[in-house]
């Protein structure tokens, strides 16, 4: 079965507020990890990454927290904005200099409400 | 920089026909694409590695005599799906990484996607 997962398939907020998705993965060997964003019809759009050395990443509006210990991933999204609504994938990649293709989580549908 | 395209973006054919779809590379050079492919409301799963020059890594489950891969320059790898039937029906995405920047990044550049419909 997949290795990364997620807790929540569907999160509704209200615009403005900040937003958190999880992903719990199950690869200890994994050392790379990325939060993609899809729009309906679309490819996936990269938003954030971190390897695993590291366990909290900044990006704009977006933090990226890893915790090697339980073997999860959150995605944190800071003052929402209706643009923000999509599904959200975290992804990993196992050990191997990126050589490997990506396994996805199963997603989570971010709502923002007016 | 860094764009990735696929061709066609849509595409109905008839159960048994085969179908090709391109994925290039625009801005960068390539010696890895990937071929993922995504059913309605799930999640994208890898199909295969395509490797420039030598022959595709299909995942298990992946019947490799029924999506043919060919990544003949850095720039272009083509998923060609033979006999297609209904249940090939789906979206599938292409990846593809930096050949300047793989020794020192992990990250893929995706493409747009294509929408495949058997009829």
């Amino acid at each position: 079965g997949e290795s990364v997962g997620l807790h929540l398939p569907t999160l509704s907020v209200q615009e403005g507020d900040n937003s958190i998705i999880n992903c719990a993965y199950s690869n200890s060997a994994s050392d790379y990890f990325i939060w993609y964003k899809q729009e309906s019809g679309k490819g996936p759009q990269f938003i954030i990454d971190i390897r695993s050395n590291m366990d909290k990443r900044q990006g704009q509006r977006v933090t990226v927290l890893l915790n090697k210990t339980v073997k999860h991933l959150s995605l944190q999204i800071a003052a929402t904005q209706p643009g923000d609504s999509a599904v959200y994938f975290c992804a990993e990649n196992l050990a191997g200099g990126g050589a490997d293709g990506l396994t996805f989580g199963k997603g989570t549908h971010l709502i923002i409400q007016p | 920089g860094a764009v990735v395209s696929q061709h066609p973006s849509r595409v109905i054919c008839k159960s048994g026909t085969s179908v090709k779809i391109e994925c290039r590379s625009l801005d960068f050079q390539a010696t890895t694409m990937f071929w993922y492919r995504q059913f309605p409301k799930q999640s994208l799963m890898l199909m295969a590695t395509s490797n420039e020059g030598s022959k595709a890594t299909y995942e298990q489950g992946v019947e490799k005599d029924k999506f043919l891969i060919n990544h003949a320059s850095l720039t272009l790898s083509t998923l060609t799906v033979t006999s297609a039937h209904p249940e090939d029906s789906s979206f599938y995405i292409c990846s593809a990484r930096d050949r300047l920047t793989s020794g020192s990044s992990y990250e893929q550049y995706f493409g747009p996607g294509t929408r495949l419909t058997v009829t």
